[in-house]
């Protein structure tokens, strides 16, 4: 099992606002960072360092963490945003890095 | 622009060995971090271990450490992913990574490899 817990799968409804939420208790001492996949796509990074956007991410991805819980939220889902949901950080003795399980994040 | 560009996709039979390839370029090679990712056909991503080019310091995962080796080439900023002795369980898409610090910022385009009798 992974040091950090996801919600397998998440819906929202298009154009609202859907949260995903991580766990882990290394996200205590360590940011989260968040990766977007696409289908047949390698991962890109959406957040880093709790609530920073690479260039050319929307303004409607932002993060938020607070004591072993990160979470990425996406306001005003777009249909594009149906994705799996990666979240990362290090793990725990800090030698190392981990990922989520994952979320796969249906837009309806 | 920040690229990395992997080697093509691999059909080994078990037992075989095999090393794999990420050039990296746009920026400084040695500056940064090298790093690797699974992804078992259907799953999520599993971090492998990363390498400084600069004097080759790497650390792997607990979950990796003596089932792969990790190594590079700074004159030509490239980095190998290799394997001694292929299980069919290795058989997954495997991305490179420059790792800025502990944080995985850009990813290669992958390679798969598949290993089947």
């Amino acid at each position: 099992s992974s040091e950090l817990t996801q919600d397998p799968t998440v819906s929202v409804a298009l154009g609202q606002t859907v949260r995903i939420t991580c766990q882990g208790d290394s996200l205590r001492s360590y940011p989260a960072s968040w990766y977007q996949q696409k289908p047949g796509q390698a991962p890109i990074l959406v957040i880093y360092d709790k609530n920073k956007r690479p260039s050319g991410i929307p303004d409607r991805f932002s993060g938020f963490s607070s004591g072993n819980t990160a979470s990425l939220t996406i306001t005003g889902a777009q249909a594009e945003d149906e994705a799996d949901y990666y979240c990362s950080s290090r793990g725990s003795g800090g030698n190392h890095l981990v990922f989520g399980g994952g979320t796969k994040l249906t837009v309806l | 622009e920040v690229q990395l560009v992997q080697s093509g996709a691999e059909v080994k039979k078990p037992g075989e060995s095999l090393k794999i390839s990420c050039k990296g370029s746009g920026y400084t090679f040695t500056s940064y971090w090298t790093g690797w990712v699974r992804q078992m056909p259907g799953k999520g991503l599993e971090w492998m271990g990363i390498i400084y080019p600069t004097d080759s310091d790497i650390r792997y995962s607990p979950s990796f450490q003596g089932q792969v080796t990790i190594s590079a080439d700074k004159s030509t900023t490239t980095a190998y992913l290799q394997w001694s002795s292929l299980k069919a369980s290795d058989t997954a898409m495997y991305y490179c990574v420059r790792q800025d610090g502990w944080l995985p910022d850009y990813w290669g385009q992958g390679t798969l490899v598949i290993v089947s009798s």
